[in-house]
């Protein structure tokens, strides 16, 4: 099974400010890494897939990029609404798995 | 509208069984991949399987194998997902989520508002 781990695990950070979130996978999995916003009682949302490939609707502030074992989520301008846990997910191979995530908290 | 609509909350009694559902609209049921996932209350997203309603071949976490039966049928466009005996570790959220395109490996673009299904005597 392929971990992947996030970090950090929570960041407080003040609006307008970069936000740069990674993911490490413990093997090679291509770009078949994707990234999620998750609220408070809320689902999950697709914010990048395939490692850089922005979702339909999604602010241009958030990009990713990477590749193989090193991936990166970033948040240009934080803006209050981004406060979420943000997770990572690989569908490269089975099991697909998601990171633990990462809290980002605004200041 | 593409969407998923899952079935309400349930509250169960440890040992006893349990089948949840997940129906699809707006889009062509039997072309997507359909995923299910746990959150534990507080915790993390965790991948349990995914079907192919188009002809109901299915992959299970490890984790989860043996635990849960994940099934679809395709003619009323619901996914399920099923327990024989449930435990008070299976009381979480439990979200199905569609992939983005018919490609087998590509992400989850829609996702169900969840299921709470808690246990406990």
């Amino acid at each position: 099974e392929i971990v992947l781990t996030q970090s950090p695990d929570f960041q407080s950070v003040t609006p307008k400010e970069k936000v740069t979130i990674t993911c490490r996978a413990s093997q090679s999995i291509g770009s078949s890494l994707h990234w999620y916003q998750q609220k408070p009682d809320q689902s999950p949302k697709l914010l990048i897939k395939y490692a850089s490939q922005s979702f339909s609707g999604v602010p241009s502030r958030f990009s990713g990029s990477g590749s193989g074992t090193d991936f990166t989520l970033t948040i240009n301008s934080l803006e209050a609404e981004d406060a979420a846990t943000y997770y990572c997910h690989q569908s490269s191979s089975l099991p697909e798995t998601f990171g633990q995530g990462t809290k980002v908290e605004i200041k | 509208e593409v969407q998923l609509v899952q079935s309400g909350a349930e509250v169960k009694k440890p040992g006893e069984s349990l089948k949840i559902s997940c129906k699809g609209s707006g889009y062509s049921f039997t072309s997507y991949w359909i995923g299910w996932v746990r959150q534990m209350p507080g915790k993390g997203l965790e991948w349990m399987g995914i079907i192919y309603p188009g002809d109901s071949d299915t992959r299970y976490s490890p984790s989860f194998q043996g635990q849960v039966t994940i099934s679809a049928d395709k003619s009323i466009s619901t996914a399920y997902l099923q327990w024989s005996s449930l435990k008070a570790s299976d009381t979480a959220m439990y979200y199905c989520a569609r992939r983005t395109t018919v490609h087998p490996n590509d992400a989850f673009d829609i996702w169900g508002q969840g299921t709470m299904v808690t246990v406990s005597s």
